[in-house]
């Protein structure tokens, strides 16, 4: 069954429209985690919650906004998507402990694409 | 802050055994994960070390030396679907002390050629 789900997998929006995209998980993970990963790169965290606090990297646009209204679910939103934002939007999860093999559990990506 | 080196590409034959590197450097090392990406799919946890030396899972092993910054995959009798990326990550306890989040290297493309 699977335990990190993100829809949809394929999104097309606008220069310019605002676009939401939906992360939920069933392992009552403490830790949501949101990366955009373009084609032949690493992950690069965007941002993530542990619980309601959020965390954001110091490098990630304004342009790029997150919500977590309860544990299952997280979203990220992109309030004016540009052409350099397209690229796969990976969502993860962890427990938060950060201790022994405890590791992120990815969800299979949201692939956007700015028309 | 963190950085890791890997490289770009790596081809190999179907049977064979490959060895993929990983240099890193970091302030608070606690931990270093191997994940495997197939195209346009998320990335799959493989292997994780935390003290030196070499943990075997199947045909995959991972070695880590923290004096040398240094970390490598073996993948063993190498089949096709191995083609893949694989990436290496470090977590550290980061500024906030937590430990929550992982830095990946740019990852190594795997050809598996028949």
């Amino acid at each position: 069954d699977a335990m990190v789900i993100q829809n949809p997998r394929y999104q097309v929006t606008q220069f310019g429209k605002p676009v939401t995209l939906s992360c939920s998980q069933t392992l009552n993970h403490n830790v949501m985690y949101w990366y955009q990963q373009k084609s032949s790169q690493a992950p690069k965290l965007l941002f993530h919650y542990y619980d309601k606090d959020f965390n954001n990297e110091a490098d990630t646009p304004d342009n790029f906004q997150s919500r977590r209204p309860n544990t299952s679910f997280c979203f990220l939103d992109i309030r004016s998507p540009g052409l350099g934002d397209a690229a796969m939007y990976l969502c993860a999860t962890s427990s938060g402990r950060a201790s022994g093999s405890e590791t992120q559990y990815f969800g299979p990506g949201t692939r956007l694409l700015v028309l | 802050g963190q950085s890791l080196e890997q490289p770009s590409e790596v081809t190999a034959v179907e049977g064979a055994i490959v060895q993929i590197n990983c240099t890193y450097q970091t302030s608070g090392f606690n931990g270093l994960f191997w994940y495997q990406q197939h195209a346009g799919e998320a990335p799959t946890f493989l292997s994780y070390n935390v003290l030196d030396g070499l943990e075997e899972k199947g045909r995959f092993s991972s070695f880590l030396s923290r004096s040398k910054g240094y970390s490598y995959l073996l993948l063993k009798e190498l089949q096709m679907k191995d083609s893949a990326s694989y990436f290496c990550a470090v977590r550290d306890w980061g500024t906030s002390g937590s430990a929550r989040q992982l830095t990946f290297g740019s990852g190594t493309q795997l050809t598996v050629l028949p």
